[in-house]
């Protein structure tokens, strides 16, 4: 069965730290990529999508992901966090024609001023 | 633009109870809906969802069941609650084929007592 991964639960980093969240998928075919971001208190909205092109792209806030077809992966990456980027990050994915989006379970990430 | 309602923001409810979570999208026409639940470790997990007026596709056997009585409004509902059902329920809409981005509404809490 088609799968996320990600790989991190939990995170804490401080301020002006580098953040790589790691996602992992299972699917060999066409793949739809996203990464959502829940802030506390607030809606669950979108960070960053890859739908073809350019494997490297850039989200709100700084953030940016890169696809690697090879390793079915989908990282997410900010060079600097902030302590707004205190937040639950999902990671999502289309499989082909499957109208199903696939979900990871999420990662906290709690930065620390 | 596009906006997404969904109400009430929290409920508690008894056992046994009835449910009507309601969920409204404006500035769109024929979008496709979704419910999900959220639960905290676990994701999001998707319950139904519907690509037109009447159409509900049920995605796991469950206590709840999802009506769409017009294009912009979708209701997820239940005859008789159970302890289970608690948790937090998430409206979501998009457009085309269906494997484009998901917009999420705010969100019900519900807890069962």
């Amino acid at each position: 069965a088609q799968s996320v991964s990600q790989h991190n639960h939990h995170v804490i980093l401080s301020e002006a730290a580098s953040l790589e969240l790691g996602c992992n998928y299972s699917y060999g075919g066409t793949v739809n990529l996203f990464w959502y971001v829940q802030y506390p208190g607030q809606h669950l909205q979108l960070l960053l999508k890859y739908f073809s092109g350019d494997p490297l792209v850039k989200g709100i806030k700084g953030f940016e992901a890169e696809f690697i077809k090879s390793k079915f992966s989908f990282n997410l990456r900010k060079p600097s966090v902030q302590w707004s980027d205190t937040a639950e990050y999902f990671c999502a994915v289309f499989a082909g024609n499957n109208r199903k989006l696939i979900w990871g379970l999420g990662t906290s990430l709690a930065v620390n001023p | 633009s596009q906006t997404i309602h969904q109400w009430p923001a929290t409920l508690v409810q008894p056992v046994g109870s009835p449910l009507s979570l309601e969920c409204t999208v404006e500035g769109t026409s024929n979008p496709n809906l979704y419910w999900y639940r959220q639960a905290a470790g676990r994701g999001l997990q998707l319950l139904f969802y519907s690509v037109g007026i009447g159409q509900i596709s049920s995605e796991v056997p469950q206590n709840l069941s999802a009506s769409r009585p017009q294009d912009r409004q979708f209701i997820l509902s239940s005859k008789k609650l159970l302890l289970s059902d608690s948790g937090f329920y998430l409206c979501a809409w998009s457009v085309g084929q269906g494997t484009d981005t998901q917009y999420f509404g705010p969100g019900t809490r519900l807890t069962v007592l």
